[in-house]
């Protein structure tokens, strides 16, 4: 099955810094890769995704690449702000199912 | 704003007495899904509905049991919590179908589950 590691396991960033979490999938089958925001008490939150036939995709301060031949996709913030503290977590699709890497807590230090 | 509701947000149950969760949708989603989420880890699956199909994850314990009556519903039946089961539990949904099931999923805002 599908196995997703996740790094680094927490991150701790200057406001206005740019900070950079990636993740590597093991099944070549999975064609979906989403990031979800996750704030404390709260479900989580889909922030951007990327699908296999496409390589980088960007929304405003946030953007993913996807490696399919590395089988590695990372989640770039730039400009980051306090509000972007939280607890991230990536995710590879393969038909109905989403397997998550393990999170990333992100420290944004005024 | 079409949205996974989730009620209670909080419950407590005393241990080996059943509990019911519940998850509302307003997407028309095709696909429903249950988590459990502890502290500091990422979300577990439990089981999922494609429309009435229901698809029970390899490692979900019995105790786990899910009914969905209609496109809009979805429940998790816990028969009798233990303190391990003590956790958020999420609902989320997806549109299923697509050439390669590659539709977005959403989360609802869960539900905190204490065991006493």
């Amino acid at each position: 099955g599908e196995n997703v590691e996740q790094h680094p396991s927490t991150l701790s960033v200057q406001e206005g810094d740019s900070a950079v979490i990636k993740c590597t999938y093991s099944d070549s089958a999975s064609n979906y890769f989403p990031w979800y925001k996750q704030e404390l008490g709260k479900g989580p939150q889909l922030i951007i995704d990327i699908r296999s036939n496409v390589g980088e995709k960007k929304d405003q301060r946030i953007a993913v690449t996807l490696n399919k031949t590395a089988k590695h996709f990372s989640l770039h913030i730039t400009e980051t702000q306090p509000e972007d503290s939280a607890v991230y977590f990536c995710a590879a699709r393969r038909a109905q199912k989403l397997v998550f890497g393990q999170g990333t807590r992100l420290t944004i230090n005024p | 704003d079409a949205m996974v509701i989730q009620n209670p947000r909080y419950q407590v149950t005393q241990f080996g007495k059943p509990v019911t969760l519940s998850c509302s949708q307003t997407l028309n989603h095709n696909v429903m899904y249950w988590y459990q989420q502890k502290s500091s880890q990422a979300p577990k699956l439990l089981f999922h509905y494609y429309d009435k199909d229901f698809n029970n994850e390899a490692d979900t314990p019995d105790n786990f049991q899910s009914r969905r009556p209609n496109t809009s519903f979805c429940f998790l039946d816990i028969r009798s919590p233990g303190l391990g089961d003590a956790a958020m539990y999420l609902c989320a949904t997806s549109r299923g179908g697509g050439a390669r099931g590659e539709y977005e999923q959403y989360f609802g805002p869960g539900t905190r589950l204490t065991v006493t």
